[in-house]
């Protein structure tokens, strides 16, 4: 039983489309973020949600739009994709207070 | 803001041989530190983490690291490796605990050569 689960794993598509990818933890987490990471395995931090409300919001282009439904999921809408937003995309959850964060498998995004 | 500094993207061991990767951090607060691992095609799995007290931390995987606060440095270190620890190793560094706000570094691969 996956404690944190993405998908899709795999997504490709054309410049300018719109494209949502969705997350859900079961571990009983109160928080959940979504990092990217770059073709040259830099992870970086975008969104942050505690209890449905959001926390942390790097300087992300508002074309991204993460949306927390309930404590157990966190989506990420992208809007007018980019050449550059090309990545892998991690979801993580994590108690607040434990130090510790555990990662969904990535979903890789491929913009043509 | 706090930064991490991972000095070697690459490194190649003999299988069995002892490994150390470098990590160094940066930050103006009291920092708590993380090594994760990212087996291919994988998310990432915490392998230790130091928050406070000793100063030698014990992992997964036979793993260890060792606070430095003078030289502001978290080394990973094993004193014999497999092929099964071929992986990206990452550290990071938070100071906001409570809101895991982690800040990586920019990863090294390990790879043991048979």
């Amino acid at each position: 039983d996956t404690a944190v689960s993405q998908t899709p794993k795999y997504l490709v598509t054309q410049m300018g489309n719109d494209k949502s990818i969705k997350c859900e933890q079961n571990l009983g987490h109160d928080t959940m973020y979504w990092y990217k990471q770059d073709s040259k395995k830099f992870l970086k931090i975008m969104f942050s949600y505690n209890n449905k409300e959001l926390i942390i919001n790097e300087t992300v282009p508002n074309r991204f739009s993460p949306k927390s439904p309930d404590k157990a999921h966190l989506n990420l809408h992208i809007n007018s994709l980019e050449l550059g937003d090309s990545a892998v995309y991690f979801c993580a959850s994590s108690r607040s207070g434990a130090g510790e964060l555990f990662f969904g498998e990535g979903s890789r995004l491929t913009v043509l | 803001a706090q930064s991490v500094t991972q000095l070697d993207s690459q490194v190649p061991v003999f299988e069995e041989a002892p490994v150390e990767l470098r990590c160094n951090y940066s930050s103006s607060v009291s920092v708590y530190l993380f090594w994760y691992v990212q087996y291919p095609n994988q998310g990432l799995q915490l392998l230790l983490k130091y928050l406070s007290g000793s100063t030698l931390v014990k992992g997964i995987n036979g793993f260890e690291a060792e606070f430095n606060k003078s030289q502001t440095s978290f080394h990973l270190r094993k004193p014999s490796v497999h092929i099964s620890d071929t992986a990206e190793y990452f550290c990071a560094v938070s100071n906001f605990f409570g809101n895991e706000k982690l800040t990586f570094g920019t990863g090294t691969r390990l790879t043991i050569i048979p």
